[in-house]
């Protein structure tokens, strides 16, 4: 099962920010936090991801309690392109031995209108 | 310089039929897996291959299921004797590496999408 909770859906005018929360209240000390967005019909696209600092690129930025137990995706001047469903992720960080899968939840539809 | 590829993007079967998936790589990239994602849900991993070894199979839903990588580049998610239930979106991901303490960063094809008749 996911170890993350996210609001099923929201909404956002273009050109505001939209900020996306997440809780992971059980996270351990060696699990990153990763963002993927899944638009219609493609696979999931990397957003972002971070450990304990908040993170910003091109695309969000990413800011994580001081507990770590919740983090919210940033999104400065959301677009009609960034309609979509987006996951919040919690993983341990790889191994030599092994590669870790991604558990996906039901993530967040994240609706940006004109 | 192209993300991963998958084909066909499209694949009707009739049940009974045997269908082989094929995903492309990230050139150089180790680790490859697969997901399966039902309509309304988030992706559900099957397997993962590092190189030609597949080190996990815990997902795959039925014996039906079989997921080769023999070069360490080129995968194949084959299923045989297709069931209704089997119609979903496959999705691969790759990512460059396993690197200790890191956090590898997994980039996915844009699926294939089987519908079993």
């Amino acid at each position: 099962d996911a170890k993350t909770t996210q609001p099923p859906s929201m909404d956002c005018a273009e050109g505001r920010a939209a900020n996306l929360p997440c809780n992971h209240s059980t996270i351990s000390g060696n699990e990153y936090v990763y963002w993927y967005r899944q638009i219609h019909s493609q696979g999931p696209q990397y957003i972002i991801h971070g450990l304990k600092n908040n993170e910003t690129n091109e695309m969000a930025s990413l800011i994580i309690t001081e507990d770590r137990k919740s983090s919210t995706l940033i999104l400065p001047h959301a677009t009609l392109r960034d309609t979509a469903v987006y996951y919040c992720i919690v993983r341990v960080a790889t191994t030599w031995q092994a590669g870790t899968a991604l558990i996906f939840g039901k993530g967040t539809t994240l609706s940006v209108s004109s | 310089g192209a993300g991963v590829s998958q084909s066909p993007r499209y694949k009707v079967a009739k049940r009974g039929q045997d269908v082989a998936l094929r995903c492309d790589p990230i050139s150089g990239h180790v680790s490859l897996f697969w997901y399966q994602q039902a309509l309304g849900q988030g992706p559900e991993f099957l397997t993962y291959f590092q190189n030609e070894a597949q080190l996990d199979k815990s997902g795959l839903p039925s014996d039906r299921f079989f997921a080769e990588r023999p070069e360490g580049s080129v995968s194949t998610l084959k299923i045989q004797r297709t069931q209704q239930e089997d119609s979903a979106v496959y999705l691969c991901a790759s990512s460059a590496s396993f690197s200790v303490g890191g956090a590898d960063t997994q980039y996915f094809g844009p699926g294939t999408r089987l519908t079993v008749l």
